[in-house]
Parts: structure tokens; C-alpha cells; sequence
């Protein structure tokens, strides 16, 4: 099993500044089937990013993500007051997805 | 667009089976693969299992194969989760989710809003 590993665990930045999430993996992941997702409390996850670096239906360009092999990374360009929540990073490899353990995005 | 609905029991007690179902509206359930995904309060996500070619295809997370069972009923474009004697620990949040087939998959596109499975005698 491949396990991801968020850094930082949380994250405090304001309105407006720059957010870099970090996501490593255990092995190699094919950049093809890496995503990142965002959840706010008592909601789904939403899908942001997929492929690595492919932005989702309806997600703004202030959202980019990038990465191969093991190092992978989400960043928010300039942070609007919609964006503090939880992040969550996603492999696929073989017959199995995991989850990293997530980035707890929060308001300065 | 897509629209995934789970349903079952919010009590389950421990050591009995927890049955759950997805039903999908918008879309063929032969078409992709579907995915049961849980969350325990305050915690990550962690994937249990896939459907797919019209129920021919299941994948299932090694860590818990030996309890789930995933099913589908083209016939009601639903898709079935049992997990056998429950404990405390399969608490959680249960979501339904898509992955597409086609150029680009292996990540979940759209998700049920959840349901609340608490273990508890």
C-alpha cells in the first residue's frame, strides 16, 4: 500500500497570501492518477485538482497543482475566505486509492 | 449532472452486518467504477471498495476485504455496501463516490452527501 503524507498538518495563513500543501508518497505514483481534494465540515470532499496538475470543473485558476514521483504539491495562489478547510491528498495504483491524512487549512 | 444518494441505518450494532445503498440518478452504473469511501469523525478518509462493468469487476482495500461485500443492481442503478460484524471503530461518515473510466481516472469526481453510521449497542 502506498501511503501519503500531508505536510504541514495545519497551516495558518490570511486572506490573500500564498498556501503551498505538500504531499509525499511512500513509491513512485504515475502522475496520471494523483489528486487533490477540498472538504469543509459536514461536507464531501470536492475534487480540485486530478492528474496531478488538471483543475476540475468549476475550480478557479488561483488553485494549481504539480509534482511526480513521490513529491507532490497544491498551491493556492492568493487565498480567498472560501478556501480555509481541510485538503486532502489521493493516489491510485493498481486496484487501490489511498488518502493522505490531510492539511488543515486555517485562518490566521 | 450526477447525483449520488446514500441511504441505510444510522445504528448498527456491534457485531451485526452494516448494509448500506448508493443510488445514482444522472448516470449508468455500468459506465464507471463506484466507490464506497468512510470517514470517522474528525479524521481522513480512508477507501473500502469498488463496482464496475455492470458488477463483473470489485476491487477491494486489503485491510478490510474479509468484512465487505460490494454489490450492484443495474436494474435500480444502485450500488450495495455490507460490512460484516461492525465495532466501534466502523464508525463514520460512509460516502458514495464516482471515479469516471476513460483517459482520465483514479480520483473520485462526485460524491454522495454521506451518511452517519454509528456503532453502538
Amino acid at each position: 500500500e502506498i501511503v501519503l503524507t500531508q505536510s504541514p498538518g495545519t497551516l495558518s495563513l490570511s486572506p490573500g497570501e500564498r498556501a503551498t500543501l505538500s504531499c509525499r508518497a511512500s513509491q513512485s505514483v504515475n502522475s496520471r492518477f494523483f489528486a487533490w481534494y477540498q472538504q469543509k465540515p459536514a461536507q464531501a470532499p470536492r475534487l480540485l485538482i486530478y492528474g496531478t496538475s488538471n483543475r476540475a470543473t468549476g475550480i478557479p485558476d488561483r488553485f494549481s497543482g504539480s509534482g511526480s514521483g513521490t513529491d507532490f504539491t497544491l498551491t493556492i495562489s492568493r487565498l480567498e475566505p472560501e478556501d480555509f478547510a481541510v485538503y486532502y491528498c489521493q493516489q491510485h495504483t493498481g486496484t487501490m486509492y489511498t488518502f493522505g491524512q490531510g492539511t488543515n487549512l486555517e485562518i490566521k | 449532472q450526477v447525483q449520488l444518494q446514500e441511504s441505510g441505518p444510522g445504528l448498527v450494532k456491534p457485531s451485526e452486518t452494516l448494509s448500506l445503498i448508493c443510488t445514482v440518478s444522472g448516470d449508468s452504473i455500468g459506465s464507471h467504477r463506484w466507490n464506497w469511501i468512510r470517514q470517522p469523525a474528525g479524521k481522513g478518509l480512508e477507501w473500502i471498495a469498488n463496482v464496475f462493468d455492470y458488477g463483473g469487476g470489485r476491487w477491494y482495500n486489503p485491510a478490510l476485504k474479509s468484512r465487505v461485500t460490494i454489490s450492484s443492481d443495474t436494474s435500480k442503478n444502485q450500488i450495495s455496501l455490507r460490512l460484516t460484524s461492525v465495532t466501534a471503530a466502523d464508525t463514520a461518515v460512509y460516502y458514495c463516490a464516482r471515479d469516471v473510466r476513460g483517459d482520465n481516472y483514479g480520483h473520485f469526481d462526485s460524491w454522495g452527501q454521506g451518511i452517519l453510521v454509528t456503532v453502538s449497542s
